[in-house]
Protein backbone atom coordinates (compact mmCIF):
# COMPACT_ATOMS: atom_id res chain seq x y z
CA UNK A 1 0.00 0.00 0.00
CA UNK A 2 0.83 3.84 -0.23
CA UNK A 3 1.95 5.40 3.27
CA UNK A 4 3.59 8.62 4.27
CA UNK A 5 4.35 9.35 8.16
CA UNK A 6 5.07 12.37 10.18
CA UNK A 7 4.29 13.52 13.28
CA UNK A 8 1.27 15.15 14.24
CA UNK A 9 2.34 17.69 16.10
CA UNK A 10 5.66 19.63 16.82
CA UNK A 11 5.87 22.87 19.30
CA UNK A 12 8.84 24.94 19.33
CA UNK A 13 10.05 28.33 19.84
CA UNK A 14 9.91 31.50 18.48
CA UNK A 15 13.56 32.41 16.66
CA UNK A 16 14.53 28.70 16.80
CA UNK A 17 15.00 25.92 14.11
CA UNK A 18 12.46 22.99 13.27
CA UNK A 19 12.71 20.08 11.22
CA UNK A 20 9.52 18.12 10.43
CA UNK A 21 10.00 14.53 9.14
CA UNK A 22 8.42 12.64 6.55
CA UNK A 23 8.57 9.37 5.36
CA UNK A 24 7.36 7.78 2.23
CA UNK A 25 6.29 4.90 0.63
CA UNK A 26 4.64 4.65 -2.73
CA UNK A 27 3.56 2.99 -6.24
CA UNK A 28 6.23 5.39 -7.73
CA UNK A 29 7.62 8.85 -7.27
CA UNK A 30 7.26 11.87 -8.78
CA UNK A 31 8.40 14.37 -6.27
CA UNK A 32 7.58 15.26 -2.99
CA UNK A 33 6.20 18.65 -2.08
CA UNK A 34 5.71 20.25 1.41
CA UNK A 35 2.67 22.64 2.05
CA UNK A 36 2.01 24.74 4.43
CA UNK A 37 -1.99 25.04 5.67
CA UNK A 38 -3.84 27.64 8.07
CA UNK A 39 -6.54 26.59 9.46
CA UNK A 40 -9.93 26.75 7.28
CA UNK A 41 -7.65 27.80 4.07
CA UNK A 42 -6.18 25.71 1.21
CA UNK A 43 -2.64 25.07 1.07
CA UNK A 44 0.10 26.62 0.31
CA UNK A 45 2.63 25.70 -1.85
CA UNK A 46 6.46 25.33 -0.21
CA UNK A 47 8.77 23.58 -1.53
CA UNK A 48 8.91 20.71 -4.89
CA UNK A 49 11.67 17.94 -4.69
CA UNK A 50 12.60 15.46 -7.64
CA UNK A 51 16.37 15.00 -6.75
CA UNK A 52 18.38 14.02 -3.56
CA UNK A 53 19.46 16.94 -1.64
CA UNK A 54 19.04 19.86 -0.21
CA UNK A 55 16.15 23.08 -1.63
CA UNK A 56 16.76 26.07 0.43
CA UNK A 57 13.72 28.78 -0.04
CA UNK A 58 14.58 32.00 2.14
CA UNK A 59 13.92 30.43 5.53
CA UNK A 60 12.59 26.94 4.70
CA UNK A 61 14.46 24.49 3.15
CA UNK A 62 13.55 21.10 1.67
CA UNK A 63 15.70 17.81 1.82
CA UNK A 64 15.01 14.51 0.08
CA UNK A 65 16.50 11.04 -0.41
CA UNK A 66 14.87 9.09 -2.41
CA UNK A 67 16.79 6.16 -1.53
CA UNK A 68 15.40 6.38 2.26
CA UNK A 69 11.91 7.34 1.13
CA UNK A 70 12.67 10.59 3.47
CA UNK A 71 12.15 14.23 3.57
CA UNK A 72 12.39 17.19 6.35
CA UNK A 73 11.34 20.56 5.92
CA UNK A 74 13.37 22.68 7.93
CA UNK A 75 12.02 26.00 9.35
CA UNK A 76 14.69 28.38 10.52
CA UNK A 77 13.67 31.95 12.35
CA UNK A 78 10.49 30.77 13.34
CA UNK A 79 7.50 33.42 13.42
CA UNK A 80 4.60 33.48 15.02
CA UNK A 81 2.76 33.19 11.96
CA UNK A 82 4.20 29.74 10.97
CA UNK A 83 1.64 28.37 13.66
CA UNK A 84 0.32 26.11 10.53
CA UNK A 85 -0.29 22.28 9.47
CA UNK A 86 2.77 21.39 7.30
CA UNK A 87 2.14 18.52 4.76
CA UNK A 88 4.03 16.30 3.10
CA UNK A 89 2.73 14.70 -0.35
CA UNK A 90 4.27 13.06 -2.71
CA UNK A 91 3.29 12.15 -6.57
CA UNK A 92 2.97 8.93 -7.68
CA UNK A 93 3.50 7.04 -10.73
CA UNK A 94 0.20 7.89 -11.98
CA UNK A 95 1.20 11.32 -10.98
CA UNK A 96 -1.29 11.92 -8.32
CA UNK A 97 -0.98 13.25 -5.24
CA UNK A 98 -0.35 10.67 -1.98
CA UNK A 99 -0.84 12.92 1.37
CA UNK A 100 0.49 12.59 4.81
CA UNK A 101 -2.01 13.80 7.78
CA UNK A 102 0.02 16.92 8.07
CA UNK A 103 2.00 18.00 11.02
CA UNK A 104 0.71 20.87 13.52
CA UNK A 105 3.26 22.93 14.31
CA UNK A 106 2.88 25.27 17.01
CA UNK A 107 5.04 28.29 17.92
CA UNK A 108 5.42 29.36 21.55
CA UNK A 109 6.97 33.26 22.72
CA UNK B 1 3.71 32.88 -9.95
CA UNK B 2 1.13 30.15 -11.07
CA UNK B 3 -2.65 31.11 -9.98
CA UNK B 4 -5.31 28.83 -9.44
CA UNK B 5 -9.11 30.64 -8.98
CA UNK B 6 -11.70 28.00 -7.60
CA UNK B 7 -15.38 29.60 -7.17
CA UNK B 8 -17.39 30.14 -4.97
CA UNK B 9 -15.31 30.70 -2.04
CA UNK B 10 -18.24 29.75 -0.24
CA UNK B 11 -21.81 28.28 -0.60
CA UNK B 12 -24.92 27.67 1.11
CA UNK B 13 -27.32 25.19 -0.20
CA UNK B 14 -31.09 23.52 0.39
CA UNK B 15 -30.46 19.61 1.11
CA UNK B 16 -31.24 18.43 -2.55
CA UNK B 17 -30.06 20.47 -4.47
CA UNK B 18 -26.74 20.73 -6.80
CA UNK B 19 -24.33 22.75 -6.54
CA UNK B 20 -21.26 23.57 -8.99
CA UNK B 21 -17.48 24.55 -8.40
CA UNK B 22 -15.42 26.00 -10.64
CA UNK B 23 -11.79 25.44 -10.82
CA UNK B 24 -9.61 27.76 -13.37
CA UNK B 25 -5.76 27.83 -14.06
CA UNK B 26 -5.25 31.61 -14.88
CA UNK B 27 -1.88 31.39 -16.37
CA UNK B 28 -0.82 28.12 -17.30
CA UNK B 29 -2.27 24.65 -18.82
CA UNK B 30 -3.39 22.37 -16.88
CA UNK B 31 -2.90 19.25 -18.05
CA UNK B 32 -4.15 17.84 -14.79
CA UNK B 33 -6.84 18.93 -12.04
CA UNK B 34 -6.90 17.31 -8.98
CA UNK B 35 -9.90 17.68 -6.43
CA UNK B 36 -9.95 16.79 -2.83
CA UNK B 37 -12.32 17.26 0.31
CA UNK B 38 -11.47 17.80 3.31
CA UNK B 39 -13.04 17.28 6.64
CA UNK B 40 -12.33 19.20 9.97
CA UNK B 41 -8.93 18.60 11.53
CA UNK B 42 -7.99 16.04 9.13
CA UNK B 43 -5.96 15.55 6.09
CA UNK B 44 -7.05 16.27 2.10
CA UNK B 45 -8.78 13.16 0.71
CA UNK B 46 -7.62 12.67 -2.98
CA UNK B 47 -11.67 12.34 -4.86
CA UNK B 48 -11.01 12.19 -8.17
CA UNK B 49 -8.25 13.04 -11.03
CA UNK B 50 -9.04 14.36 -14.33
CA UNK B 51 -7.14 14.73 -17.39
CA UNK B 52 -8.27 17.36 -20.14
CA UNK B 53 -10.47 16.03 -22.59
CA UNK B 54 -11.00 12.28 -20.40
CA UNK B 55 -13.49 11.47 -17.82
CA UNK B 56 -11.97 11.29 -14.22
CA UNK B 57 -10.88 8.58 -12.42
CA UNK B 58 -12.12 8.62 -9.07
CA UNK B 59 -11.03 6.96 -5.94
CA UNK B 60 -12.33 4.55 -3.90
CA UNK B 61 -15.51 4.89 -2.29
CA UNK B 62 -16.15 8.39 -4.34
CA UNK B 63 -19.44 8.21 -6.20
CA UNK B 64 -18.98 9.47 -9.80
CA UNK B 65 -22.87 10.03 -9.84
CA UNK B 66 -22.97 12.23 -6.74
CA UNK B 67 -19.74 14.20 -7.74
CA UNK B 68 -19.35 14.76 -11.56
CA UNK B 69 -16.06 16.17 -12.68
CA UNK B 70 -16.15 17.73 -16.40
CA UNK B 71 -12.55 18.95 -17.07
CA UNK B 72 -13.70 20.26 -20.79
CA UNK B 73 -10.43 22.61 -21.39
CA UNK B 74 -6.52 22.80 -20.33
CA UNK B 75 -7.81 26.07 -18.05
CA UNK B 76 -11.03 25.01 -16.42
CA UNK B 77 -12.73 22.02 -13.97
CA UNK B 78 -16.10 21.79 -12.79
CA UNK B 79 -17.33 19.76 -9.71
CA UNK B 80 -21.02 19.16 -9.66
CA UNK B 81 -22.54 18.01 -6.24
CA UNK B 82 -25.38 16.47 -6.79
CA UNK B 83 -28.36 15.99 -4.76
CA UNK B 84 -26.69 17.54 -1.68
CA UNK B 85 -27.50 16.29 1.64
CA UNK B 86 -25.85 17.38 4.74
CA UNK B 87 -23.15 15.00 5.22
CA UNK B 88 -21.65 16.55 2.09
CA UNK B 89 -21.04 19.61 4.14
CA UNK B 90 -17.34 19.90 3.53
CA UNK B 91 -14.55 21.69 2.32
CA UNK B 92 -13.46 21.33 -1.43
CA UNK B 93 -10.35 22.01 -2.48
CA UNK B 94 -9.30 21.68 -6.38
CA UNK B 95 -5.63 21.90 -7.41
CA UNK B 96 -4.22 21.98 -11.14
CA UNK B 97 -1.06 20.91 -12.54
CA UNK B 98 0.67 21.83 -15.86
CA UNK B 99 3.41 19.39 -17.76
CA UNK B 100 6.34 20.94 -16.24
CA UNK B 101 4.52 22.65 -12.91
CA UNK B 102 4.15 21.41 -9.49
CA UNK B 103 0.57 21.55 -8.40
CA UNK B 104 -0.95 24.52 -8.00
CA UNK B 105 -4.09 25.22 -5.33
CA UNK B 106 -7.09 26.78 -5.88
CA UNK B 107 -8.67 28.62 -2.56
CA UNK B 108 -11.05 26.49 -1.76
CA UNK B 109 -14.74 26.76 -1.58
CA UNK B 110 -16.35 25.96 2.19
CA UNK B 111 -20.21 24.05 1.23
CA UNK B 112 -22.76 24.28 3.85
CA UNK B 113 -26.12 21.87 3.00
CA UNK B 114 -28.95 22.86 5.24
Amino acid sequence: GQNIDQPTEMTATEGAIVQINCTYQTSGFNGLFWYQQHAGEAPTFLSYNVLDGLEEKGRFSSFLSRSKGYSYLLLKELQMKDSASYLCAVMDSNYQLIWGAGTKLIIKP
Amino acid sequence: GAVVSQHPSRVICKSGTSVKIECRSLDFQATTMFWYRQFPKQSLMLMATSNEGSKATYEQGVEKDKFLINHASLTLSTLTVTSAHPEDSSFYICSAKGRETEAFFGQGTRLTVV
